[in-house]
């Protein structure tokens, strides 16, 4: 079955212990992406990589890291969390050609910070 | 940069009835895509019709229709026959042609069906 996981699906913790929350496809997509939703923003994009090796900032990047060491693999990293960086968070990937592809998302992971 | 806004925070049907969303966007674009998800309690994205700007025929999908005025930048979406698990978050997002899968979503407008 074609999907993207993401671990763990609920966090809380405290104001600067590192985190990381992993999100895994497995269709071989080269896109991947990071989000974040807050009421009334909708979703925003943190992060983006367009294959091994290559990612970018996207809208609302400070406070987080990412890497794609593989390309299933796409970690999001808040090195010192804060208390606005309580959110829910999706990772998504499609197969890279544009937007014509579909975007294909994981659970989310409710995180919230103290 | 591309916005979209979504101007009806909560919305409301009875079940059976038809409903249209409302999303305007602006961009300078002309080669771009657009989008509605649908996000349940459960909090997946669902993916419920899209759009390419540059196909002048509206998009369906069953009961989903969309009547997209790119003149206006306006996508609105139809939902016919109301279901009450069409009870959901519903986000408009824009997708530019050569954003390699960036989207840009509007604010989200709740939607409840009533039996």
């Amino acid at each position: 079955e074609a999907q993207v996981t993401q671990n763990p699906r609920y966090l809380i913790t405290v104001t600067g212990k590192k985190l990381t929350v992993t999100c895994s496809q497995n269709m071989n997509h080269e896109y991947m992406s990071w989000y974040r939703q807050d009421p009334g923003l909708g979703l925003r994009q943190i992060y983006y990589s367009m294959n091994v090796e290559v990612t970018d900032k996207g809208d609302v990047p400070e406070g987080y890291k990412v890497s794609r060491k593989e390309k299933r693999n796409f970690p999001l990293i808040l090195e010192s969390p804060s208390p606005n960086q309580t959110s829910l968070y999706f990772c998504a990937s499609s197969s890279g050609t544009g937007t014509s592809e579909t975007q294909y998302f994981g659970p989310g992971t409710r995180l919230l910070v103290l | 940069a591309q916005t979209v806004t979504q101007s009806q925070p909560e919305m409301s049907v009875q079940e059976a009835e038809t409903v249209t969303l409302s999303c305007t966007y602006d961009t300078s674009e002309n080669n771009y895509y657009l989008f509605w998800y649908k996000q349940p309690p459960s909090r997946q994205m669902i993916l419920v019709i899209r759009q390419e700007a540059y196909k002048q025929q509206n998009a369906t999908e069953n009961r989903f229709s969309v009547n997209f005025q790119k003149a206006a930048k306006s996508f609105s979406l139809k939902i016919s026959d109301s279901q009450l698990g069409d009870t959901a978050m519903y986000f408009c997002a824009f997708g530019r042609g050569t954003s390699y899968g960036k989207l840009t979503f509007g604010q989200g407008t709740i939607l409840t069906v009533h039996p």
